[in-house]
């Protein structure tokens, strides 16, 4: 079982509409967990972080984070075409080796006109 | 802001030189940086933690011969390859933590914009 997993997609949504991203992880001692945005050929870009249980809002964007199922969320309101990009579910895994990132394989959205 | 910065953006080299990458927290103090390597259609993958004074703590399968990385100050670390060869091309991105919670579970990692290497 992968640590972090994320539907590949694509997922398509109209403009306007509401895009919803889902990430899972296997590690219940995850504390942090972060959405990161990439677009083609460029490196990732923070959107926003959560450690709570419940939603936290940014903006246009919600992180919702449910630890007992183990999953965490990423909803964009208004989605806009320059929010096509590939969005990266990240999960904060300290060990002993130090605090560090683990990364999902992300998901593609695109938003059509 | 949390500004990093990468030098070069851009590489192109003959198999078996090296190359040197370096990475650089340009508006923050950063005692720990990280280097990723992320092929085409792949996500990002750790290669080692620099921590700024010591050694890196490499991942595992990662070479740390062939990959040496060099954290000399509080805004710079650098990653070497060593004798590369067409396998090592890719996306190389640094990241670095910016300080400011106690809580280090609340440390946030920014990028930098990442060097692409061409191995001929």
């Amino acid at each position: 079982q992968k640590e972090v997993e994320q539907n590949s997609g694509p997922l398509s949504v109209p403009e306007g509409a509401i895009a919803s991203l889902n990430c899972t992880y296997s590690d219940r001692g995850s504390q942090s967990f972060f959405w990161y945005r990439q677009y083609s050929g460029k490196s990732p870009e923070l959107i926003m972080f959560i450690y709570s249980n419940g939603d936290k809002e940014d903006g246009r964007f919600t992180a919702q984070l449910n630890k007992a199922s183990q999953y965490v969320s990423l909803l964009i309101r208004d989605s806009q075409p320059s929010d096509s990009a590939t969005y990266l579910c990240a999960v904060n895994i300290f060990t002993g080796g130090g605090n560090k990132l683990t990364f999902g394989t992300g998901t593609q959205l695109k938003v059509e006109l | 802001g949390a500004v990093v910065s990468q030098h070069p953006s851009w590489v192109i080299c003959k198999s078996g030189t090296s190359v040197k990458i370096e990475c650089r927290s340009l508006d923050f103090q950063a005692t720990t940086m990280f280097w990723y390597r992320q092929f085409p259609k792949q996500s990002l993958m750790l290669m080692a933690t620099s921590n700024e004074g010591s050694k890196a703590t490499y991942e595992q399968g990662v070479e740390k011969d062939k990959f040496l990385i060099n954290h000399a100050s509080l805004t710079l670390s650098t990653l070497t390859v060593t004798s590369a060869h067409p396998e090592d091309s890719s996306f190389y991105i640094c990241s670095a933590i910016k300080p400011g919670t106690t809580n280090i579970y609340q440390e946030t990692q920014y990028f930098g914009p990442g060097t692409r290497l061409l191995v001929l």
